[in-house]
């Protein structure tokens, strides 16, 4: 079974730009949930979807937004972006939602402001 | 708010001893959960827990939840090289938000 995958897995882009991060779940997983990773703030939940609905959303400003796909694929979105932006995002699948089971994360996405 | 602590966020293990990585939440959560990072890779799902009482082992690895006591305990028996990594806490609150505490870097040594 494929695991969790993410797209792209590096990425540079400039201050004010935008940035679209991709996440395709396992295979028959619905719920799918996004992290930030930075040293200073460590990991960070920023929102969960499932069944293209969001379900719950982290402490983070209206410039980061996600969405997901009827076939369970999900992108998050920041745009004008800063350089404290500059961060591993991880999303991380389920088969349903509530974190009741366990969550499968993918390799991450680093991603770069300069 | 849910505030998850972990401590201690750095743990120097000897080949061979046991040791014990504690996760306190600030507030009612009947969800704990536990996962290992390697440098520069993703996570990886150890355990869920998911009712006051729980205990669950795998290899050398143990978790366990008190949730009268907000605490959840990863037990590492007989630790070896195998075990260096950084190990994350996580628990959600009544309204379904995933809190993470610091991590502990864990470096087994011989």
């Amino acid at each position: 079974k494929a695991g969790v995958t993410q797209t792209p897995r590096y990425l540079i882009k400039t201050r004010g730009q935008q940035v679209t991060l991709s996440c395709s779940p396992i295979s028959g997983h619905r719920s799918v949930s996004w992290y930030q990773q930075t040293p200073g703030q460590g990991l960070q939940f920023l929102f969960e979807y499932f069944s293209e609905t969001q379900r719950n959303k982290g402490n983070f400003p209206g410039r980061f937004s996600g969405r997901q796909f009827s076939n369970s694929r999900s992108e998050m979105n920041v745009s004008t972006l800063e350089l404290g932006d500059s961060a591993l995002y991880l999303c991380a699948s389920s088969l349903v939602s509530g974190f009741s089971y366990e969550q499968y994360f993918g390799p991450g996405t680093r991603l770069t402001v300069t | 708010e849910l505030k998850v602590e972990q401590n201690p966020l750095f743990l120097s293990m000897q080949e061979g001893k046991n040791y014990t990585i504690y996760c306190n939440y600030s507030t009612t959560s009947d969800r704990l959960y536990w996962y290992r990072q390697d440098p520069g890779k993703s996570l990886e799902s150890l355990f869920v827990l998911l009712s006051n009482g729980a205990v669950k082992q795998e290899g050398r690895l143990m978790a366990s939840l008190d949730t009268k006591a907000r605490l959840s305990t990863l037990h590492i028996t007989a630790a070896v090289h195998d075990l260096s990594a950084t190990y994350f806490c996580g628990a959600t609150d009544s309204w379904g938000k995933f809190q993470f505490g610091a991590g502990t870097q864990v470096v087994v040594t011989p």
